[in-house]
């Protein structure tokens, strides 16, 4: 089975610092996808960051980029010039190669302060 | 393309009663999701289904609670004789076939459940 962990319930930044969001994982599996995604209270979950296994370097998109380290089973989100609009929960989720489902952490309230 | 849309919003039912909640995955995304989550829990897995066809149901309450994906119209969750205990915010996410390579899922804002 997979799991994943998000030890942060609650983190706080200020309006254009940077932060990092934490999400470990434990897998047997070797190929598989990670994701970072973003609910914010319209309650959409919203798709922040995807990362595949197989791939070395990490993923980056605009303001977020992830540090990815493989033997550690560690996946974590870097926000960067946070923005008020960053003001969310971030659910780190775990996908088989071959799965089924999506496997989530229980999330991190971050909150941007201006 | 409207993305996934799920109705209603907001459900209000007394125990005993039955909910439904529906699900109209993204055009061309053959594989619809449904997943549950309660107050300051993350999501959690309930049933997999592709066009009339439930693939995998393992996340999914062996009573009361059923899933279908009829060949026409939208995914329909169904939940007989609500309990306290069902009040959560339901979250349906479809996928295009694996075939595509894409592994993004695509989710609806969800429907609320709330049991009185």
């Amino acid at each position: 089975a997979q799991t994943v962990t998000q030890s942060q319930p609650e983190m706080s930044v200020q309006e254009a610092e940077t932060v990092t969001l934490s999400c470990t994982y434990d897998t047997s599996e070797s190929n598989y996808y990670l994701f970072w995604y973003k609910q914010p209270p319209s309650r959409q979950m919203i798709l922040v960051i995807r990362q595949e296994a197989y791939k070395q370097q990490n993923a980056t998109e605009n303001r977020f980029s992830v540090n990815f380290q493989k033997a550690a089973k560690s996946f974590s989100l870097k926000i960067s010039d946070s923005q008020l609009g960053d003001t969310a929960m971030y659910f780190c989720a775990f996908l088989k190669h071959t799965g089924n489902q999506f496997y989530f952490g229980t999330g991190t309230s971050l909150t941007v302060i201006p | 393309n409207a993305g996934v849309m799920q109705n209603p919003r907001h459900l209000v039912r007394r125990r005993g009663q039955e909910a439904r909640l529906r699900c109209s995955p993204m055009k061309g995304h053959s594989h619809v999701y449904w997943y549950r989550q309660l107050p300051e829990e993350g999501l959690k897995f309930m049933v997999y289904l592709q066009k009339e066809n439930i693939i995998d149901e393992s996340g999914m309450p062996k009573e009361r609670f059923s899933a279908e994906f009829p060949k026409e119209g939208p995914s329909i969750l169904r939940i007989q004789q609500v309990v306290r205990g069902d009040s959560a915010a339901y979250f349906c996410a479809s996928q295009p076939p694996f075939e595509t390579g894409n592994t993004e899922a695509f989710f609806g804002q969800g429907t609320r459940l709330t049991v009185v």
